[in-house]
């Protein structure tokens, strides 16, 4: 079974610009999460899809948004770049929810100039 | 506000001997505990989950204990190998959003030929 695959893996954006990155689950898995990963910060949770809806959503400002398609595929979009957005954005995708194993996709290592 | 704390310095064991990773929350009281292993470069991998009505969790060399009265879990590697060698998350579901995980910063293992 293949495992979650984020793209693109790396990506350089200038201030202002906006970015759309992309998730796959694992084929079954209706929930998909997106996390924000930096050194001064850890891991903190954007937002979670399940059949192509919001379930939840982390304190991120609404630049920040995202959405799933019938395939449980997702991405997220960030409008108007700023530098403090320079992260590894990852995806996890589970069955369910957080109470079932999540898979973490590879990330996407996004840096604003 | 919800926190949870792990050590944030790098813990420094010899080969063979157990490794013990503690994780510490605050202001509420999570039904369920979840631990990560993550590399340099990569996204988290799953080890182990917990829940508020189980006292201990074991999976091959691993075990996991979770005490809701002191707010602590504590994660063991026995017979630690270099190969263990990384950095190990604890997570938890924030109240009021059962699919929104908070992670803590998370703490370095490096085990020693």
């Amino acid at each position: 079974k293949a495992g979650v695959t984020q793209t693109p893996r790396y990506l350089i954006k200038t201030r202002g610009q906006q970015v759309t990155l992309s998730c796959s689950p694992i084929s079954g898995h209706r929930s998909v999460s997106w996390y924000q990963q930096t050194p001064g910060q850890g891991l903190q949770f954007l937002f979670e899809y399940f059949s192509e809806t919001q379930r939840n959503k982390g304190n991120f400002p609404g630049r920040f948004s995202g959405r799933q398609f019938s395939n449980s595929r997702s991405e997220m979009n960030v409008s108007t770049l700023e530098l403090g957005d320079s992260a590894l954005y990852l995806c996890a995708s589970s069955v369910e929810g957080s109470t079932d194993t999540q898979y973490f996709g590879p990330g996407t290592r996004l840096t604003v100039l | 506000s919800q926190k949870i704390e792990q050590n944030s310095e790098a813990l420094n064991i010899q080969e063979g001997k157990t490794a013990t990773l503690t994780c510490n929350y605050t202001n509420y009281s999570p039904a369920y505990l979840q631990w990560y292993r993550q590399d340099p470069g990569r996204g988290p991998v799953f080890l182990l989950l917990i829940r508020e009505n189980e006292k201990e969790k074991r999976k091959e060399r691993l075990k996991v204990t979770f005490d809701t009265t002191l707010k602590q879990s504590l994660f063991h590697i026995t017979a630690s190998q270099p190969a263990d060698s990384a950095t190990y998350l604890c997570a938890l579901p924030l109240s009021g959003g059962y699919n929104k995980l908070i992670f803590g910063a998370g703490t370095r293992l490096a085990v020693h030929p």
